[in-house]
């Protein structure tokens, strides 16, 4: 079982929606989760974390952990068309950063 | 600040050809990682290196050879290339301890026919 797993999509949504892409895991030991975007042949940058249980919104991203049922979201308010990209989820266990597969976003006009 | 860069973008190598993807920083960081990505199967950490002068196996080193030379620049090397090696490979740094926060070079393709 990979330690953190992410549905591959792709998603495609119309502009606007509300868009939740979620994760789960499977390592107790993560003490942070962060939230990579990758733009089509780009390198992974950083989008959000979030310590080990709770919220942290930013602008029209919201990220999102429970930790009592390993489940790692985010969420993207107002969606628009350069939002679409791969969203990587990953935990952090000590000094490594341990990605899921990613998830493939498209937000149609 | 040019962050990460890679070099070379492209490549394309025949089985048992070896090469040096070169990595370097700009941004004074202690930590630098070596990363492939596959589809279906993520990022996937190949070594990397905590501080100048160290360097440890990720979860994928077979195959692979790294070399820190300076705080700067951190290279990745195929003595013998196979076609599982095509891959996509990143290099990212970060200023080390909580590593959350890696920036990502551009990446280079390389295609082992």
């Amino acid at each position: 079982q990979k330690e953190v797993e992410q549905d591959p999509g792709p998603l495609s949504v119309p502009e606007g929606a509300i868009v939740s892409l979620n994760c789960t895991y499977s390592n107790s030991a993560f003490q942070y989760f962060m939230w990579y975007r990758q733009y089509s042949r780009k390198g992974p940058e950083l989008l959000m974390y979030t310590y080990s249980s709770g919220n942290k919104e930013d602008g029209r991203f919201t990220a999102q952990v429970d930790k009592s049922s390993k489940y790692i979201s985010l969420f993207i308010r107002d969606s628009q068309p350069s939002d679409s990209a791969t969203y990587l989820c990953a935990g952090v266990n000590t000094d490594k950063l341990i990605f899921g597969t990613g998830t493939r976003l498209q937000v149609f006009p | 600040n040019a962050g990460v860069t890679q070099t070379p973008k492209f490549q394309v190598l025949k089985t048992g050809q070896s090469m040096t993807l070169q990595c370097a920083q700009d941004m004074n960081h202690n930590s630098m990682y070596w990363y492939r990505q596959d589809p279906g199967m993520g990022l996937r950490l190949i070594y990397y290196s905590a501080s100048e002068g160290t360097t440890d196996k990720g979860e994928v080193p077979n195959g692979y050879n790294v070399s820190r030379l300076n705080k700067r620049e951190f290279s990745l090397r195929l003595e013998s290339a196979a076609p599982s090696q095509t891959s996509v490979y990143f290099c990212a740094s970060s200023t080390g301890g909580v590593s959350y926060e890696q920036y990502f070079g551009p990446g280079t393709r390389l295609t082992v026919t």
